[in-house]
């Protein structure tokens, strides 16, 4: 089974600064996606970025980024010049790959609350 | 196109009551999954499935109820609801094959089981 673990509960910083959310993962698997998830209070579940495990260039989504440690088992997401909108939890998921899609669905962390402050 | 559709949003029970949250989606998605989000934690896996006809067991599957007779629907069934069950659900789906790694996420139906 894999687990999924995001140590900080909730981060607060200002408008336009950058800011990185950190997770760890555990697996045997060595083919997986890792995602991370945003939450704004509507509750919709928005997917930020992915990152396939087999690939080494760590994933870019305009203003956020991933820092992917397969070895350290480490998928940190950085936000550049954060902004209000930012406000919202942040899920860490993995998911195990199989080929033809995956099947095995998400397992999540539980979520890091990101503030940003004017 | 309406993606992933459920209802009802919110839901009220009383302890022992039955009820089905309804999910469909438009897409032909083969993959369908069911998810509970407790205050504190991540989203956690109830049951799943893998086509019509086809379910399987998630990490917290027990209380629950599933089927799935078409590729569009998959209903998710308290048969005697419980305080426990109290939770916000979410039903997802995604295609198999390349970009079968994201999942189409609804909107979440809120429960309250008193």
């Amino acid at each position: 089974a894999q687990t999924v673990t995001q140590s900080q509960p909730e981060m607060s910083v200002q408008e336009a600064e950058t800011v990185t959310l950190s997770c760890t993962y555990d697996t045997s698997e060595s083919n997986y996606y890792l995602f991370w998830y945003k939450q704004p209070p509507s509750r919709q579940m928005i997917l930020v970025i992915r990152q396939e495990a087999y690939k080494q260039q760590n994933a870019t989504e305009n203003r956020f980024s991933v820092n992917f440690q397969k070895a350290a088992k480490s998928f940190s997401l950085k936000i550049s010049d954060s902004q209000l909108g930012d406000t919202a939890m942040y899920f860490c998921a993995f998911m195990k790959y199989f080929s033809g899609g995956g099947a095995d669905g998400l397992t999540f962390g539980k979520g890091t609350h990101l503030i940003i402050q004017p | 196109n309406a993606g992933v559709t459920q209802t009802p949003k919110f839901q009220v029970l009383k302890t022992g009551q039955s009820m089905t949250l309804q999910c469909a989606q438009d897409m032909n998605h083969e993959y369908m999954s069911w998810y509970r989000q407790d205050p504190g934690m991540g989203l956690r896996l109830i049951h799943y499935s893998v086509g019509a006809g086809i379910t399987d067991q998630g990490e917290v599957p027990n209380g629950y109820n599933v089927s799935r007779s078409t590729t569009e629907d998959f209903p998710l069934r308290l048969l005697s609801a419980a305080p426990s069950q109290t939770s916000v659900y979410f039903c997802a789906s995604s295609s198999r094959g390349p970009g079968g790694e994201k999942l189409f996420f609804g909107s979440g139906t809120q429960l309250s089981v008193l």
